[in-house]
């Protein structure tokens, strides 16, 4: 079966603090894993895709890297508005597609 | 380009009775369809999935049901409510293609009171 688990649960950063939030999962053949940035009242919104170990995907502030056995979502010099809960999921492939997710990590930015 | 549309946005409904949540993809065909359920603190909970018209597959056996009527929409209902149904209802829809990331709708908030 697989697994996700994420860490830290909650995270508090002063506007300008870099940092790193963890996804580390268990699977059976990764086919794919996912970031998805969640704001309050809010459906989750797609990141990125990573495929292999050794990638990285970057977009704004935000880089996402992937080994073997876990993931990084790192935040450079982050702002009040990349406040918000991360989530990680991956896929193991098979014909339903479906996803398993971690709880996420809730991230506040402080000015 | 896709988009994904739920409604309605809000809702409260007392226990007992019944429930109808619709969600339609536009700028795809055939997708694989998805209803989620988020609570507080304890992260999406997978509920129905479709991969076609009239295929239903339930992940948890509970007070909800789910129905594909057309292509691109799918429906949560209930015949009666209970006050544990209440939560943020998310709807999905999958790319088959690359690794099949799924993409969300805005969601449902259900209260039941």
């Amino acid at each position: 079966e697989d697994q996700v688990t994420q860490s830290p649960e909650a995270l508090r950063l002063q506007e300008g603090e870099s940092s790193s939030l963890n996804c580390s999962y268990t699977v059976s053949g990764l086919r794919g894993l996912f970031w998805y940035r969640q704001d309050p009242g809010k459906g989750p919104e797609f990141l990125f895709t990573l495929y292999s170990a050794g990638e990285e995907k970057e977009k704004e502030r935000l880089k996402a890297t992937l080994t073997k056995k876990e993931s990084f979502l790192h935040i450079t010099a982050p702002k009040p508005e990349d406040s918000a809960t991360y989530l990680c999921a991956v896929n193991s492939g098979g014909s339903n597609y479906k996803l398993t997710f971690g709880k996420g990590t809730l991230l506040t930015v402080n000015p | 380009s896709q988009t994904i549309h739920q409604w309605p946005a809000t809702l409260v409904q007392p226990v007992g009775s019944p429930l109808s949540l619709e969600c339609t993809v536009e700028g795809t065909s055939n997708p694989n369809l998805y209803w989620y359920r988020q609570a507080a603190g304890r992260g999406l909970q997978l509920l129905f999935y479709s991969v076609g018209i009239g295929q239903i597959s339930s992940e948890v056996p509970q007070n909800l049901s789910a129905s594909r009527p057309q292509d691109r929409q799918f429906i949560l209902s209930s015949k009666k409510l209970l006050l544990s149904d209440s939560g943020f209802y998310l709807c999905a829809w999958t790319r088959l293609t690359g690794a099949y990331e799924q993409y969300f709708g805005p969601g449902t908030r259900l209260t039941v009171t």
